[in-house]
């Protein structure tokens, strides 16, 4: 079946420690996109990516980072630099331009220990 | 720029009760709209989605939204809540072309709550 798959569902990271979010999709999709979610604040636009080797910051992007060296892969890095990394994390992706739904894997709930 | 309000951050119907979740865009062009539903937990599911053509759409579990430009609004509504349907719901607008705002905005969220 096509979809997005996020791993791992939860991870603990301790202070001061990066650690890398994996999302992959199988829906040969060209737009992948990372979203934070905290409670009463919606979803936030961490990074996106319209193509490969190619990406964009979103309105939240400090202190982490991405890489798209792959179609079907967009892994995000929390760095040591985000002050507030607990949080819920949500990967989409779509067809580009705007005319289409994302699709969203399941999440990774990061909690700093 | 983009931006979506959801301003009913949370709302408790009683089950077989109609509801009608408010969303507000601001968007300079048509916009590509969206409803999704969250489970605790988990991702979000498309409801449904509006482009262009009948300003009244139908999406999935029953669920319906009305685009209104002279509003700028696209409220969900159900005719009778299921105990099924507490959960989060999301707005969302998409631009309406490609380049550097090809990018989703998403509300902050309605929390719904099902009475028995």
């Amino acid at each position: 079946d096509g979809g997005i798959t996020q791993s791992p569902k939860y991870l603990f990271r301790k202070e001061g420690q990066n650690v890398t979010l994996s999302c992959e999709q199988n829906l040969n999709h060209d737009a992948m996109y990372w979203y934070r979610q905290d409670p009463g604040q919606g979803l936030r636009l961490i990074y996106y990516s319209q193509i490969v080797n190619d990406f964009q910051k979103g309105d939240i992007a400090e202190g982490y980072s991405v890489s798209r060296e792959k179609k079907e892969s967009f892994p995000l890095t929390v760095t040591s630099a985000q002050k507030n990394p607990t949080a819920f994390y949500l990967c989409a992706s779509r067809i580009p331009p705007g005319d289409t739904e994302a699709f969203f894997g399941q999440g990774t709930r990061l909690t700093v220990v | 720029a983009q931006s979506v309000t959801q301003p009913d951050i949370h709302i408790t119907v009683s089950e077989g009760a109609s509801l009608e979740l408010r969303c507000n865009y601001s968007y300079g062009a048509t916009p590509y709209l969206f409803w999704y539903v969250q489970s605790p937990g988990q991702g979000l599911q498309l409801l449904l989605k509006y482009f262009s053509g009948d300003t009244l759409v139908q999406g999935i579990k029953g669920f319906e939204a009305e685009f209104k430009r002279s509003q700028s609004s696209f409220n969900l509504r159900k005719p009778s809540v299921h105990w099924s349907d507490a959960a989060e719901y999301f707005c969302a607008v998409g631009a309406h072309y490609g380049g550097a705002t090809n990018k989703l905005i998403f509300g902050t969220g309605t929390l719904l709550a099902v009475q028995p």
